[in-house]
């Protein structure tokens, strides 16, 4: 049982290179969601998965997209990357909804925009 | 506008010392409110509160809500070293249930 996992861990772009960061959880869990971590600004919430198939937006989804067309993997991907987009971004998933459930976090990709 | 507010922002004490975390929050329609450690990597649970004046503890953690005030604390007793991290605090947002708001953070450092 891996629980949440994240390809690939590290990764530097270029401005205006693309790439898609991979999640992928065994808990047959339903809902997903894809994070970004930077300095003082705590976890924000990018775009989330309420069951396969299914995408909405969180708070900061401008310049991401994602897609969920297998329960157990939610994509992330940055069509044209920006120097903004440098952070650290974190995948989770949960049973239920956030008043029933905790969140399981992947560990982690960071990614550095040149 | 839903918010989460951690203090103190960061904090260092010594192995042995007893440290409280605090968390404020302004959030319509308030449901839970979850803590987690983050160490190198991904954050892990903490403790779920939902009701006023209930105890969660864990070991030498232990977290108590007031919904009036529209707090809650977290409690470490003689720290030591492994339990310097980010603690983090959220919530439901009010807008849906699906989402987590955030607070920023406390940062831990416990010295030997």
């Amino acid at each position: 049982n891996a629980g949440v996992t994240q390809t690939p861990k590290f990764r530097v772009l270029k401005t205006g290179q693309s790439m898609t960061l991979l999640c992928a959880q065994d808990m047959n869990h339903e809902y997903m969601y894809w994070y970004r971590q930077d300095p003082g600004m705590g976890l924000r919430l990018i775009h989330y998965s309420v069951g396969e198939g299914t995408t909405a937006k969180g708070e900061v989804p401008d310049g991401y997209n994602v897609s969920r067309l297998k329960k157990q993997n939610f994509l992330l991907g940055l069509e044209s990357a920006a120097p903004s987009q440098t952070s650290v971004y974190f995948c989770a998933s949960s049973w239920d909804r956030a008043e029933r459930g905790t969140q399981y976090f992947g560990p982690g990709t960071r990614l550095t925009v040149l | 506008e839903d918010k989460v507010v951690q203090s103190p922002l960061s904090l260092v004490v010594h192995e042995g010392d007893t440290v409280t975390l605090n968390c404020s929050y302004e959030v319509t329609n308030f449901r839970s409110l979850l803590w987690y450690k983050q160490e190198k990597k991904a954050p892990t649970f903490l403790f779920m509160l939902t009701s006023s004046g209930i105890e969660k503890k864990s070991g030498r953690l232990s977290s108590i809500l007031d919904k009036k005030e529209l707090f809650s604390i977290l409690n470490i007793t003689a720290t030591q070293t492994g339990d310097s991290a980010v603690y983090l605090c959220a919530v439901p947002g009010s807008s849906g249930t699906y989402k987590y708001i955030f607070g920023t953070g406390t940062r831990l450092k416990v010295l030997a």
